[in-house]
């Protein structure tokens, strides 16, 4: 079965510097992977997904994740903190089978930008 | 273009009664999905749809019924609701495999 561990439950960094948010898989085969933001009271949105190709993807507002497989690891990063980061995101992961409608989530990373 | 729409945002409900969560997407995608949020646990597949008249269980199905008559709706059945079913929850829709779910903004539901 498929599983997803975010390391850190809360991460707490200064506006400016480097957001990095941990994401691992385990997936008998290979995974579509995506990062889920969510701000609060309100649905999820995408911020970036990996399917096939280039293993560093960009997504919207500066994030960027990169696919490594000899680690099963997608971890998000955006070089410069802005206040409007703060929110929990989400890993998730779905086989090449099911796609996009049967995702398995990570707990969720709650993110706080410290002025 | 409204995208996913759920109703009610939110909702209390006595133990054992009966309700429907319902979802409507006005992107004629073929998949959809429910999900439920919990504190410290992520989102957790509940039922899922690959087009009208298919439907299948997620990981936490019990106590839960789904049906899709139409590409555009899919609606979710408590059919005896218990505490531990407070929660959030979420519907979403996607066009393809592999391509990005989109979600509604999400349903509260206590069970008192």
């Amino acid at each position: 079965a498929q599983s997803v561990t975010q390391l850190g439950s809360h991460v707490s960094v200064s506006e400016g510097a480097l957001v990095l948010l941990r994401c691992n898989y385990s997936s008998s085969v290979p995974p579509y992977l995506f990062w889920y933001v969510q701000y609060p009271n309100q649905g999820l949105q995408l911020l970036l997904k990996y399917t096939t190709g280039a293993t560093l993807v960009k997504g919207i507002n500066g994030f960027e994740a990169e696919f490594k497989k000899s680690e099963t690891s997608f971890h998000l990063t955006k070089p410069s903190a802005h206040m409007s980061d703060a929110a929990e995101y989400f890993c998730a992961v779905s086989d090449l089978g099911q796609g996009a409608q049967k995702l398995v989530f990570g707990q969720g990373t709650r993110l706080t930008i410290n002025p | 273009n409204a995208g996913v729409t759920q109703t009610p945002k939110f909702q209390v409900l006595k133990t054992g009664q009966s309700m429907t969560l319902q979802c409507a997407q006005d992107m004629n995608h073929e998949y959809m999905s429910w999900y439920r949020q919990d504190p410290g646990m992520g989102l957790r597949l509940i039922h899922y749809s690959v087009g009208a008249g298919i439907t299948d269980q997620g990981e936490v199905p019990n106590g839960y019924n789904v049906s899709r008559s139409t590409t555009e709706d899919f609606p979710l059945r408590l059919l005896s609701a218990a505490p531990s079913q407070t929660s959030v929850y979420f519907c979403a829709s996607s066009a393809s495999r592999g391509g990005e779910a989109f979600f509604g903004q999400g349903t509260r539901l206590t069970v008192v």
